[in-house]
């Protein structure tokens, strides 16, 4: 069983174009996270949301904006992409528990703008 | 603002060395303190967590010890294998930041037979 599954897993499109990427998780957890890992592996959170509201939103553009129907799921839509937005998109997850909070990662989206 | 630094870079060991990963961080005012691994075009693998009242964390060949006055956490592997290449990552999530990882570049391990 997968725990967090984000679609699709490629991603290849043109500069000017809008897409989504959807994340979904079955543990249960009441925070989900997305992160972005550019060309050099640098790790950087972008938005977290705990049942379903916003709980974090770092310096990011408002082309990027994230929306959870549900505490289960949480996509990501990049309107109007630019060239710099190509990297890998990361959906994690966990459930607060004082300190004991792990993050449990999905497999990751390689967003490609041409 | 939390910075948190990962050396060395990279590290090439022969297998069944016994290695240490180092980790700082610019502010001791964490939540806690998470090691990752990512496998090359994978996610990332929660490895350890240590609280912020822990000094230490094990699981099976790996520890992992923080020291927030000094800033600093080391992940231990001992007896490393070829399966244990992969980058490792360190993260520190800052008080009252919501479990906001601030990540490291992280360490990318290669262990050759």
């Amino acid at each position: 069983d997968t725990a967090v599954s984000q679609t699709p897993k490629y991603l290849v499109t043109q500069m000017g174009n809008d897409k989504s990427i959807k994340c979904e998780q079955n543990l249960g957890h009441d925070t989900m996270y997305w992160y972005k890992q550019d060309s050099k592996k640098f790790l950087k959170i972008m938005f977290s949301y705990n049942n379903k509201e916003l709980i974090i939103n770092e310096t990011v553009p408002n082309r990027f904006s994230p929306k959870s129907p549900d505490k289960a799921h949480l996509n990501l839509h990049i309107n109007s992409l630019e060239l710099g937005d190509s990297a890998v998109y990361f959906c994690a997850s966990s459930q607060e528990r004082e300190g004991l909070d792990t993050q449990y990662f999905g497999p990751g989206t390689r967003l490609t703008v041409l | 603002k939390q910075e948190v630094t990962q050396i060395p870079a990279a590290l090439s060991v022969p297998e069944g060395e016994n290695l240490v990963l180092n980790c700082s961080f610019t502010d001791s005012a964490i939540y806690n303190l998470q090691w990752f691994r990512q496998d090359p075009g994978k996610g990332l693998t929660s490895l350890l967590l240590i609280q912020s009242s822990q000094r230490e964390q094990t699981s099976g060949r790996l520890n992992a010890s923080l020291d927030k006055s000094s800033g600093r956490s080391t992940l231990y592997i001992a007896a490393s294998q070829p399966g244990d290449s992969a980058t490792y990552l360190c993260a520190a999530a800052p008080s009252g930041g919501y479990n906001k990882l601030i990540f490291g570049a992280g360490t990318r391990l290669a262990v050759h037979p």
